[in-house]
């Protein structure tokens, strides 16, 4: 079984759209975070949730809104794509935060055009 | 600048070498972390050192930490083609976010 999974894998689509990825964990853990990695494979935190809690939420367009409706599940929904948001994405999920290791899923490559 | 930076940026090597990865960061950290990353997937865990630890060992992964120095390296021993990945060290600061650094590219040769 996938210990942290997201959907989609590939996500193509246009400029000013909308769009959600999600992520799901099944190792019971209470912390979930979102990366982006750029092009240069720079990896970025963008969020993180404690138990359906945010804790860490850097400096990110509000366009940007994740949502954690259990502590299993942290989505991510994107308003009005832009070019600059072209990247992979990435969850993972920590026993808590901290300095516990994290456990990530294979990302969310989103192109935009 | 970053807050963990890799260096080399790039590594070639033969199979069988061994292969050192250095991770130099700027503020007192509370343990620092390497990661792996195979091409398309996600990063995988590889070991955690905590600030009072000098060294630790994992397998054929050898870490070693220098807070005088503020820096970590990573030695692979006996490489494998399947070692060929992207490296990453991540530290984990008092008051600050979990920063990864950009990375090493590791190509182990055949």
């Amino acid at each position: 079984d996938t210990a942290v999974s997201q959907t989609p894998k590939y996500l193509v689509t246009q400029m000013g759209n909308d769009k959600s990825i999600k992520c799901e964990q099944n190792l019971g853990h209470d912390t979930m975070y979102w990366y982006k990695q750029d092009s240069k494979k720079f990896l970025k935190i963008m969020f993180s949730y404690n138990n359906k809690e945010l804790i860490i939420n850097e400096t990110v367009p509000n366009r940007f809104s994740p949502k954690s409706p259990d502590k299993a599940h942290l989505n991510l929904h994107i308003n009005s794509l832009e070019l600059g948001d072209s990247a992979v994405y990435f969850c993972a999920s920590s026993p808590s935060g901290g300095n516990q290791p994290q456990h990530f899923g294979d990302g969310t490559r989103l192109s935009i055009l | 600048s970053q807050q963990g930076e890799e260096d080399p940026q790039a590594l070639s090597i033969q199979e069988g070498e061994n292969a050192t990865m250095n991770c130099s960061y700027k503020t007192s950290i509370n343990n620092l972390q390497w990661y792996r990353q195979n091409s398309g997937r996600g990063l995988v865990h590889l070991i955690l050192i905590r600030s009072n630890e000098r060294e630790k060992h994992s397998g054929r992964l050898r870490v070693t930490l220098d807070t005088s120095k503020k820096s970590s390296s990573l030695l692979i021993t006996a490489s494998r083609a399947a070692d060929t990945a992207s490296y990453f060290c991540a530290t984990d600061s008092y008051g600050q976010n979990f920063v990864f650094g950009p990375g090493t590219r590791l190509s182990v040769l055949p």
